[in-house]
């Protein structure tokens, strides 16, 4: 079974400034790794994932996160924010064969201060 | 690309009443789906695994009688919320694989509000 830990709840941060957001995970099998972002009211959007090859992922808008397999980590930077970036990310797991389920962790809210 | 269709999107009903939420892959087959709950500001819990011709997967303190999975086709898999309290109140999502390698395509989500 996987698990995952996003260990800040909350994350307010300055517009224009940088932010990271954690995630560590557990799992006895390879894994696929995601992020996901969920605005007010609305569903998940995915932002980016890690399957295989390079560790470094980039999403459109400016996101990248880097699979790090000795620390069991896949943090979520953007080098400036924007105040509509504010939404809550989530952090997921899966297994790396078949048709398996995400799980999630519990989730960071990104607040962006202008 | 691949798009999940969730119906509806928003319900309100009363207490004891059931109520059916529909999870539709618009172009590919689903032969498995994904339902979820989320309850306010928390994550996303799995309840239960779908597949199609067969029975549903719950996981565990999932009520298989209360949450009713239906996954009739490849294309269309049903949640049914019967007799329905304010305790059941959440935010319903659903997801389907398609064939490519982690790739889950979610709904838009289901606000279920029980007065």
């Amino acid at each position: 079974a996987q698990s995952v830990t996003q260990l800040d709840s909350q994350v307010p941060v300055f517009e224009e400034a940088p932010v990271e957001l954690r995630c560590n995970y557990s799992s006895s099998v390879s894994v696929y790794l995601f992020w996901y972002v969920q605005y007010p009211n609305q569903g998940l959007q995915l932002l980016l994932k890690y399957l295989s090859g390079s560790t470094l992922v980039e999403s459109i808008n400016g996101f990248e996160a880097e699979f790090n397999k000795s620390q069991t980590s896949f943090h979520l930077r953007k080098p400036s924010v924007h105040i509509s970036d504010t939404a809550e990310y989530f952090c997921a797991v899966s297994e790396n064969s078949g048709n398996t389920p995400l799980v999630f962790g519990k989730g960071t809210r990104l607040s962006v201060i202008a | 690309g691949a798009v999940v269709s969730q119906h509806p999107s928003r319900v309100i009903c009363k207490s004891g009443t059931s109520v059916k939420i529909e999870c539709r892959s618009l172009d590919f087959q689903a032969t498995t789906m994904f339902w979820y709950r989320q309850f306010p500001k928390q994550s996303l819990m799995l309840m239960a695994t779908s597949n199609e011709g067969s029975k549903a997967t719950y996981e565990q303190g999932v009520e298989k009688d209360k949450f009713l999975i239906n996954h009739a086709s490849l294309t269309l898999s049903t949640l049914t919320v019967t007799s329905a309290h304010p305790e059941d109140s959440s935010f319903y999502i659903c997801s389907a694989p398609d064939s490519s390698p982690g790739t889950l395509h979610f709904g838009n989500g289901t606000r279920l509000t029980v007065t």
